[in-house]
């Protein structure tokens, strides 16, 4: 059973600080994701990281197989990046692929 | 875009109640997921579905649960008899093929049971 931890559990940030959100996993994976949730409650996703870096935007996640972690960086961060960041886990690929999740981590960002 | 939608957005019901929560994914995906989230809850897996089988289900998803696929396009969730402990957000979720890992999410639907 795959355990995500997610640090820190709160963070707040002032408009236009470097944001980084880390999550480590127990157990070998296929796929891990960035997943944002905003306070209505609706998931969207952002990545899916088999290995080394994505970039999307202001975004970027990397992930270090051998250690079992990933980061979630935020650049030039808004008001409007405000959210829950959730990671989630694969070990499987095909219909067994349920994501298990972490906790995820409340990200406010100050005007 | 396509996008997985959900109905109801909210619903209430009476302890022992039967409900049913309707889900519609992606047109042309294959693979169908349950999840839900207490509040204050990390987001858990119930079920997945594929081939008009459940692949997996978890400890949460006993006999009291149950998901079908009727006509090709809904997939549905029903719980027979709901409790209490059975009031979270409930989201469907699919995804396009077993090489595709990205699971798209409907918006959720809250279930309150009193």
């Amino acid at each position: 059973k795959n355990e995500v931890e997610q640090s820190p559990q709160n963070l707040t940030a002032q408009e236009g600080e470097f944001i980084t959100i880390n999550c480590s996993y127990s157990v070998g994976i296929s796929a891990l994701h960035w997943l944002q949730q905003h306070p209505g409650g609706g998931i969207v996703s952002l990545f899916m990281l088999s290995s080394g870096k994505k970039k999307h935007g202001r975004l970027i996640a990397t992930i270090n197989i051998q250690e079992k972690h990933s980061s979630l960086h935020i650049t030039a961060s808004h008001p409007r990046d405000s959210a829950v960041y959730i990671c989630a886990v694969t070990s499987y690929t095909g219909a067994n692929s349920k994501l298990t999740f972490g906790k995820g981590i409340t990200l406010s960002v100050r005007p | 875009e396509p996008e997985v939608t959900q109905t109801p957005s909210h619903q209430v019901t009476q302890m022992g109640q039967e409900v049913i929560l309707r889900c519609v994914p992606i047109s042309n995906h294959l693979y169908f997921y349950w999840y839900r989230q207490i509040l204050g809850q990390k987001v858990e897996f119930l079920v997945s579905f594929y081939n008009n089988e459940i692949s997996e289900k978890s400890e949460i998803f006993d006999d009291q649960f149950s998901v079908e696929r009727p006509d090709g396009s809904n997939f549905t969730l029903k719980i027979r008899s709901t409790k209490l402990e059975d009031s979270a957000m409930y989201f469907c979720a699919s995804k396009a093929s077993n090489t595709q890992e990205t699971q798209y999410f409907g918006p959720g639907t809250r279930l309150l049971v009193l």
